[in-house]
């Protein structure tokens, strides 16, 4: 099993653009997690799925965050318009009911500039 | 919703000493607490995991425990190494409660030479 693909690994953009993350779930996982990473703030629970339905997404900071999942091998977190104090690295995990360690994707470190 | 803090946020000790990292949670219907560890530049990656009807798990140099009534838990390791240098996140979630794993803030653990 190849884990948990996320794309792309580094992005660095300017303010004010829109930015797409990606990432492809472990087979078979039924639920997938968007964290944040920063010194200030830790790890962040931004949405989770489960059966690509949003359960939860208080964690999301503002309208301009936003997350799809429209098949159960493919989620997108997007940030429009991007600022600078949403630099973080953002990771995907994904988990199945019967085990309930997540399994971490390598992230995606953001810079807006 | 669930609170976890952790301590100390550093920690240094010599190579072959034991170190201790500390959590308590907040929510009593929490039952399930694993801990990851997160080298640098790395995705966090779960290490050790118990479920709230067993007060402890050893696996070779690492062992956690667990105290309910306090509502606390503790991740030991033993004969410290240089590679166990890195930041650890401890984290609890409710079974049923959609897996979603409420993290603590991280240890930076230090083993010296």
């Amino acid at each position: 099993d190849a884990g948990v693909i996320q794309s792309p690994r580094h992005e660095v953009t300017e303010m004010g653009q829109e930015v797409t993350l990606r990432c492809k779930p472990i087979s078979g996982h039924d639920y997938l997690f968007w964290y944040r990473q920063t010194m200030m703030r830790g790890l962040e629970l931004l949405i989770y799925f489960n059966n690509n339905v949003p359960i939860d997404d208080s964690g999301m900071p503002e309208d301009r965050f936003s997350a799809k999942m429209p098949n159960a091998s493919f989620s997108t977190l997007k940030i429009q318009p991007s600022e600078p104090r949403d630099s973080a690295v953002y990771f995907c995990a994904s988990s199945t009911t019967a085990v309930y360690g997540y399994t971490f994707g390598s992230g995606t470190r953001l810079t807006v500039v | 919703g669930e609170n976890v803090e952790q301590h100390p946020s550093t920690l240094s000790v010599q190579e072959g000493d034991s170190a201790v990292i500390k959590c308590t949670y907040s929510d009593s219907a929490s039952n399930y607490f694993p801990w990851y560890k997160q080298e640098l530049g790395k995705r966090p990656q779960l290490i050790i995991d118990i479920r709230s009807n067993v007060g402890e798990k050893k696996d070779q140099r690492i062992a956690v425990t667990l105290n309910k009534t306090a509502k606390h838990f503790s991740l030991h390791i033993t004969e410290t190494q240089p590679e166990d240098s890195a930041v650890y996140f401890c984290a609890a979630s409710m079974v049923g409660g959609g897996n979603k794993l409420t993290f603590g803030t991280g240890t930076q653990l230090k083993v010296e030479l």
